[in-house]
């Protein structure tokens, strides 16, 4: 079965410093790895995806992440960091689990304060 | 705005009891998704419908169940509610149920149980 691992409770950053918050997964097979955030009160809503290729995705509002297979990763990053990117983030991935459907599995998410 | 719309945005009701959430997807959308979101066990998928049947099932328990009507809506339904069933419903779509579809998820249903 698929999982994935955001080992960061919590991460505060200084607004205009770079952020990355982590991500790992296991699955059996090539990995679909999404990025979602969620405003308080608010849906969750989509960032990026790798799905294969260039491993340096780009994504929305200036988002990018970093599909490593050797170490199982799919770190987001930012190069400068904005007061409103103050969010929940979960990483996702998407596997098969079974007579042709694709399950989607989320991280427990990681809370990202950015301090003015 | 996602294009998905949830109703009601909260629900409050007592346990025992039976409720009803909806769920349109966005235009064109063929997928619908639904899952769990509480404190102690972060977002859970529920289960999945494409074009009218049943695609995928996760951690959904026998008193909940859902179905896809023709003209592409959702609804879930939760019987014999729980005080622990207290919790974000969300429900999202896709255009197709393949796994590098993106999902577009609406703003969700709070439901609390008393």
């Amino acid at each position: 079965a698929q999982s994935v691992a955001q080992p960061e409770d919590q991460v505060n950053v200084a607004e205009g410093n770079p952020l990355t918050v982590k991500c790992t997964y296991s699955v059996s097979g090539n990995p679909y790895l999404f990025w979602y955030v969620q405003y308080p009160n608010r849906g969750l809503q989509f960032l990026l995806k790798y799905i294969t290729g260039d491993n340096l995705v780009k994504g929305s509002y200036g988002f990018e992440a970093e599909f490593n297979k050797s170490q199982t990763s799919f770190h987001l990053k930012k190069p400068s960091a904005l007061v409103s990117d103050s969010a929940l983030y979960f990483c996702a991935v998407r596997a098969f689990s079974g007579a042709g459907s694709y399950q989607l599995t989320f991280g427990k998410g990681t809370k990202l304060s950015v301090i003015p | 705005d996602s294009g998905v719309t949830q109703t009601p945005k909260h629900l409050i009701t007592a346990t025992g009891q039976r409720v009803t959430l909806r769920c349109s997807p966005r235009s064109g959308d063929l997928s619908v998704y639904w899952y769990q979101q509480s404190l102690d066990q972060g977002l859970q998928f529920l289960i999945q419908y494409y074009n009218g049947e049943e695609r995928a099932k996760g951690n959904i328990l026998e008193r909940f169940s859902a179905q896809q009507f023709p003209d592409l809506h959702s609804e879930l339904n939760l019987s014999s509610l729980e005080l622990g069933d207290s919790a974000l419903y969300f429900c999202a779509s896709s255009v197709g149920g393949g796994r590098a579809d993106e999902q577009f998820f609406g703003p969700g249903t709070r439901l609390t149980v008393l």
